[in-house]
């Protein structure tokens, strides 16, 4: 049963647009979400967050939208870099981040130069 | 400050044999996390551990897998015997408290033939 959804493996984009990732869940009870970035032989590192109680969370060039009647949250980039390419992966927790973390399936962005 | 270390990097095994992985968190960090990552999906929950009690071990097949942090420091996770199935990049993290921000560690690339 994945709870945690991100049905694209994999994604390109030009350098400079904007990249746009998309995740789903199905679990009622997680009220806190978070994306991981991950490079080839090192661990996912936290990229950025969003709390029920908000529909949007912004650092930088990374904002993450949160549709709750929808199930649904995505992490926008923009501009997108080189350096963004990588595996991001959604998680989701409940009781405000003190639950375990379920992690999505992951989806590779490549930023074409 | 050191990142969380992690070793082995790579493990190739036959299956019916042992192995154990070795994990030392962030310094001051008292909660400690153990995932599975299989080829194609996301990382799931083996353990947790706050200072060197039991939180959450609800995922790991108790069977085969065994896990310890004696001194409420580092950690070793064991597998045996190893099943063709447990082929997988197992990730420590560590986390200041619980519900804190989890770091991860490189992982352990396992490979049982």
């Amino acid at each position: 049963d994945q709870q945690v959804k991100q049905n694209s493996p994999s994604l390109s984009v030009q350098e400079g647009r904007i990249s746009i990732l998309n995740c789903d869940y199905t679990n009622s009870m997680f009220d806190y979400f978070l994306w991981y970035k991950k490079y080839p032989a090192e661990g996912p590192t936290f990229l950025i967050s969003i709390s029920s109680i908000k529909d949007k969370n912004e650092d930088g060039r990374f904002t993450v939208f949160l549709n709750k009647s929808a199930k649904h949250l995505s992490l926008h980039i923009v501009p997108s870099q080189p350096g963004d390419s990588a595996v991001y992966f959604c998680a989701a927790s409940g009781n405000f981040g003190n639950e375990k973390l379920t992690f999505g399936t992951g989806t590779r962005l490549t930023i074409i130069p | 400050e050191a990142g969380v270390a992690q070793s082995p990097r790579y493990k190739i095994i036959e299956k019916r044999q042992s192995v154990a992985f070795w994990c030392n968190p962030i310094s001051g960090h008292a909660t400690l996390y153990w995932y599975q990552q299989i080829l194609g999906q996301g990382p799931k929950l083996l353990i947790q551990f706050q200072n060197n009690g039991v939180v959450d071990d609800s995922q790991l097949p108790k069977d085969r897998f065994s896990a310890e942090r004696l001194k409420g420091v580092d950690s070793t996770l064991k597998i045996q015997p190893a099943k063709l199935e447990d082929s997988a990049v197992y990730l420590c993290a560590s986390s200041l408290d619980r519900g804190g921000e989890q770091f991860f560690g490189p992982g352990t690339r396992l490979t049982v033939l």
